[in-house]
């Protein structure tokens, strides 16, 4: 089976970067699409199609990716990003089935 | 404004069944594929089944393959999750979810979540 693979945990300063990693095998060749969770709450998409924004998503979200990993990068961190963050894909392979990351919970310090 | 009003949730023993239901409104349910997400208590997102726009096709994950079927009927505007041989790892919220587009496996991310119904299969 696929296996997307995210850090547990990221920490970060407000006003400072935070890259979330999502690693799998040969995940660039796939569209990748991200998800923040606040406690409590549904999903809410943040990135789709590796680096389109949708409406209503600050700029300050920004997808990339290449090879095995896909990236999630909040810029100018704020208070209100602490949540969790899960990357997804589509996997087609013997079976077709779409994939979410193991989680990453972002704290912001 | 969209909506996606899951109903259907509940406690089953191990080996029941039960059957989901999700309400859809403010788009137009046929043109999107529809997906079912869950999520145990304290993990992560699970994706658990989806249809296409025309309902001609339908995916399962490995975990609830032979066990669930998705189905929908466009006429009401309503995705279905039938729920069978229940076991206790099944317990979780389930979302009903909106893809951007209206064929898996180009439908994109799910752009739009209800706020999902608990399920708790415990004896």
């Amino acid at each position: 089976s696929y296996v997307l693979t995210q850090p547990p945990s990221v920490s970060v300063a407000p006003g400072k970067t935070a890259r979330i990693t999502c690693g799998g095998n040969n995940i660039g060749s796939k569209s990748v699409h991200w998800y923040q969770q606040k406690p409590g709450q549904a999903p809410v998409l943040v990135i789709y199609y590796d680096a389109d924004r949708p409406s209503g998503i600050p700029e300050r979200f920004s997808g990339s990716n290449s090879g095995n990993t896909a990236t999630l990068t909040i810029s100018r961190v704020e208070a209100g990003d602490e949540a969790d963050y899960y990357c997804q894909v589509w996997h087609s392979g013997s079976d077709h089935y779409y994939v979410f990351g193991t989680g990453t919970k972002v704290t912001v310090l | 404004e969209v909506q996606l009003l899951e109903s259907g949730g509940g406690l089953v023993q191990p080996g029941g069944s039960l059957r989901l239901s999700c309400a859809a409104s403010g788009f137009t349910f046929s043109s999107y594929a529809m997906s079912w997400v869950r999520q145990a208590p304290g993990k992560g997102l699970e994706w658990v089944s989806g249809v296409s726009d025309y309902g001609g096709r339908t995916y399962y994950a490995d975990s609830v393959k032979g066990r669930f079927t998705i189905s929908r009927d466009n006429s009401k505007n309503t995705l279905y999750l039938q729920m069978n041989s229940l076991r206790v790892e099944d317990t979780a919220i389930y979302y009903c979810a909106k893809q951007q587009g209206g064929v898996i496996p180009a439908a994109g991310g799910v752009d739009y979540w209800g706020q999902g119904t608990l399920v708790t299969v415990s004896s």
